[in-house]
């Protein structure tokens, strides 16, 4: 198994632009999402998925999309990158609802930045 | 409005020596807390967990404790060894809901 799997693993974008952040997993988890690390900020929800077709929001969806057209593939695009949005990018998949044996397994991150 | 806080950004402790990690919480419908453990240019891996029914939930060296009344989680490591060295974030799932809440980390270093 790869576990969680990101790419690239370092972007640069100038303001403006848009790109995908790719995510997979190989552990036929339904559950996946998007986190940013900021410095002092922690780990903040972006978008995530309970299941192919069915996506939410979290605390800081603004600026990105996602969709979930398969189990194992969870793109996160930003439709017109900002320099606010340099950060690094974690996705992350479980079997379900976040528990002692569901746990969350992290994919290694992204780290994008805008000028 | 960060209802997960971890007020120390870092911590220096002794190999050997015991190793307390502190978060509190603001929102009383969290029923579960997990403890992630991060090392650089790496995705966080789950250390260790408690149900909002226990006070405390033991794994080897880590131990996690739980007090409701004060919403506060402390996580104990002992002995502390250098490859404990790393950041510590602890969370909170909100009853029900398929959401994590993060707090800002500690930076936790191990020295010889």
């Amino acid at each position: 198994n790869a576990g969680v799997t990101q790419t690239p693993k370092f972007q640069v974008l100038k303001t403006g632009q848009s790109m995908t952040l790719q995510c997979a997993q190989d552990m036929n988890h339904e559950y996946m999402s998007w986190y940013r690390q900021d410095p002092g900020m922690g780990l903040r929800l972006i978008h995530y998925s309970v299941g192919a077709g069915i996506t939410d929001q979290g605390e800081v969806p603004n600026g990105y999309n996602v969709s979930r057209s398969t189990t194992e593939d969870f793109p996160l695009r930003l439709l017109s990158a900002a320099p606010s949005q340099t950060s690094v990018y974690f996705c992350a998949s479980s079997r379900g609802l976040v528990t002692r044996t569901d746990t969350q397994y992290f994919g290694p991150g992204t780290r994008l930045t805008v000028l | 409005d960060q209802q997960v806080k971890q007020n120390s950004p870092s911590l220096s402790v002794q190999e050997g020596r015991i190793s307390i990690l502190n978060c509190d919480y603001t929102n009383s419908m969290f029923d579960y807390f997990l403890w992630y453990k991060k090392y650089p240019a790496e995705g966080p891996t789950f250390l260790i967990s408690i149900s909002s029914i226990k006070d405390k939930n033991e794994d080897g060296r880590f131990t996690v404790f739980l007090n409701k009344s004060a919403k506060h989680l402390s996580l104990h490591i002992v002995p502390s060894q250098p490859g404990d060295s790393a950041v510590y974030f602890c969370a909170a799932r909100v009853q029900g809901a398929q959401k994590l809440v993060f707090g800002q980390g500690t930076r936790l270093t191990i020295n010889p």
